[in-house]
């Protein structure tokens, strides 16, 4: 199947900085990226949804300015906590879609570990 | 409320018995009904998905559909421990393409 990487895997920083994670399809171009964040014993929940080359759209409740996303390429879109805070401490994962309508054309990445201390 | 509700266990069953999961949803406007399974430190992997209401059997693993009740099910049979693993449940609407409401998940252990 298709591979979807992160990167980094895990990452601690300190709060006020800011916070860069990859998502990447390995072997193949997606058309659309997805970015959930899932707190402890909590769903994945969705925070937006990016198309290459154009601007990502956010779910409600999610700071736009907060969470950057860039979607630069059919392989690469990055996710950036801007401020973070221990409150942006998550897990956070990315999908990445490919053509087609079922659902075996998304893929999941294996998802980045922010802590803010 | 949440729109899906998924018990986070752990549930615990001996190798060879069967798991038996479900979810429960308040939208009635899902249409795609997904399972996923996730290994510790792994993303999410698509075990099966069912459109609209109905059964389907793919291997060990079969997942109901009962829209009526707003109630899906997986079932594992002949569990192994390599089954073992967090099971996610996942729904979308035919008019938000890729957005899945998921569950919390599921914690599977399977004893030798």
């Amino acid at each position: 199947g298709a591979v979807v990487s992160q990167h980094p895997s895990w990452v601690i920083c300190k709060s006020g900085t800011s916070v860069k994670i990859e998502c990447r399809s390995l072997d193949f171009q997606a058309t659309t990226m997805f970015w959930y964040r899932q707190f402890p014993k909590q769903s994945l929940m969705l925070m937006a949804t990016s198309n290459e080359g154009s601007k990502a759209t956010y779910e409600q409740g999610v700071e736009k300015d907060k969470f950057l996303i860039n979607h630069a390429s059919l392989t690469l879109s990055t996710l950036t906590v801007t401020s973070a805070h221990p409150e942006d401490s998550s897990f956070y994962i990315c999908s990445a879609k490919t053509g087609g309508h079922g659902m075996e054309t998304q893929y999941f990445g294996p998802g980045t570990r922010l802590l803010v201390l | 409320q949440k729109e899906v509700e998924q018990d986070p266990g752990p549930l615990s069953v001996p190798e060879g018995a069967i798991v038996s999961l479900n979810c429960t949803y308040s939208n009635s406007a899902f249409q795609y009904f997904m399972w996923y399974r996730q290994y510790s430190r792994k993303g999410p992997e698509l075990l099966m998905y069912t459109y609209s209401s109905g059964n389907k059997e793919d291997g060990r693993f079969t997942a109901q559909v009962d829209k009526s009740s707003k109630y899906i099910s997986l079932f594992i049979r002949d569990s192994q421990p390599s089954d073992s693993a967090t099971y996610l449940c996942a729904m979308m609407t035919t008019d938000s393409w890729g957005k899945f409401q998921f569950g919390a998940g599921t914690q599977v252990v399977v004893t030798p």
